[in-house]
This record gives C-alpha cells, structure tokens and sequence, in this order.
C-alpha cells in the first residue's frame, strides 16, 4: 500500500525559508516521479514541482519558479521541498504526491500546513 | 499547456446519479484526465484516469458506482446510487512532459 506521509509544516515569516519532507513506502520509491501540490485555503488544487525518479530533472511552476527547489534522496526514499523568499500567498496546504506511469497523479499524502505571516 | 474547465457546483439528490465535467481547452482533446475526490477537510484522493477513449482504470477500492466517459474534448465523471459520502470537491486533472494542471473543482452537495 502507497504511503506518503509529510512533514516540516509551520508558520513561517514572510521572506523566510523553510523545508518541507515527504517519506514514502510501500513502493519502489527510485522508480517513480514525484511532486508536490498546494491548496490555499478555500481554494483549489495547484502544482508546484515535481522531479523526476532519479533526480535528474525538475519541473516548477510559474509560481514558485526560482524560489522553490525540489530534491529527492531515493536512499532515504524521501523527496523534499525547500521553499525561500516565502511570502503570504505561498500559505497552504502541501501535498505529497505519486506520478503514476504515463504522467497521471495517483497517490496522496495527507498534507503538511505552512503560514506565512508576520 | 492545457487548461481544464470545471463547473464550480452540483447537486443530486441521495440514491440519484450525476454526471461531471471536465472540459480541455481548444488544441487539447486528445490529452487523457485524472479525477480526484476532496472530502471536507481531509486530502484528496485518486478516483481514475480516463483516457479520450473513454476507457479509465480506477484506483484501488473504488466503488462501481464511479465510472467515466469522453466526448471529443469532454471528459466525465458519473457517480450513481449517490450517497451522502460522495459530498466533496472533485477535481480533474492533466499532465505533461515537467507539468500537472488541475481544473478548479467542482463542489457537490448530495441534498
């Protein structure tokens, strides 16, 4: 059974950095992408990043492009988002999540909260 | 990138069925979809992909009563024998090479 369980959530100043983490089991983490998505509150589902199974290719949204940076450590089977120059619109909800073969999402976690405020 | 094209609300009574949509953007209709069910307050969760086909694989445990269609650039979630449960946001989405993109959701009351 697919299981992704984040953490490093919290509330955080604007213009801060923080890392969130995401740990994996119950699948062969090395072999599939993974990426995290956001959800303001009362809002919807928005894409932030994803990486590639062996780390070699990042992918950003428009968003967080040049603020956030995706990393994964696949012996650890953990992928990690390290957020900088975090400002009040990046408060939400992150999700963990699983690229299933052909690109479609077909895994969550159960989401950590980040609070950007002063 | 494609954009996907949500009702924001539905409703269907309780033992009813309802049909959702999800539509692509011009240039768009041949791309395959996910649906993903939010109930409130917890995360979402895969319910299928669908193909412009039609043809959809469910995720595991799904019931029967979820199923899913295209049409051109359409794509459908039916959900029949409604049950108060099925209360949530569900939300389409698409993908492609270093991109996701999520329809804005669409909130359905089961009255």
């Amino acid at each position: 059974q697919v299981h992704l369980v984040e953490s490093g959530g919290g509330v955080v100043q604007p213009g801060k950095s923080l890392r969130l983490s995401c740990t994996a089991s119950g699948f062969a983490f090395r072999s599939y992408a993974l990426y995290w998505v956001r959800q303001a509150p009362g809002k919807g589902l928005e894409w932030v990043a994803g990486i590639s199974y062996d780390g070699s290719r990042e992918y950003y949204g428009d968003s967080v492009q040049g603020r956030f940076t995706i990393s994964r450590d696949n012996s650890k089977n953990t992928v990690y988002l390290r957020m900088s120059s975090l400002r009040p619109n990046d408060t939400a909800v992150y999700y963990c999540s699983r690229e299933a073969g052909g690109g479609s999402c077909d895994s969550w976690g159960q989401g950590t909260l980040v609070s950007v405020s002063s | 990138q494609p954009v996907l094209t949500q009702s924001p609300s539905a409703s269907a009574s309780p033992g009813a069925s309802v049909k959702l949509t999800c539509i692509l953007s011009d240039g768009h209709s041949g791309y395959a979809i996910s649906w993903h069910q939010q109930q409130p307050e917890k995360a979402p969760r895969y319910l299928m992909r669908l193909d412009s086909d039609g043809s959809h694989v469910k995720g595991d445990g799904i019931p029967d009563r979820f199923s899913g269609s295209s049409s051109g650039a359409e794509r459908y979630l039916t959900i029949s024998s409604l049950q108060s449960e099925d209360e949530a946001d569900y939300y389409c989405q698409t993908w492609g090479t270093g991109f996701w993109v999520f329809g804005g959701g669409t909130k359905l009351t089961v009255l």
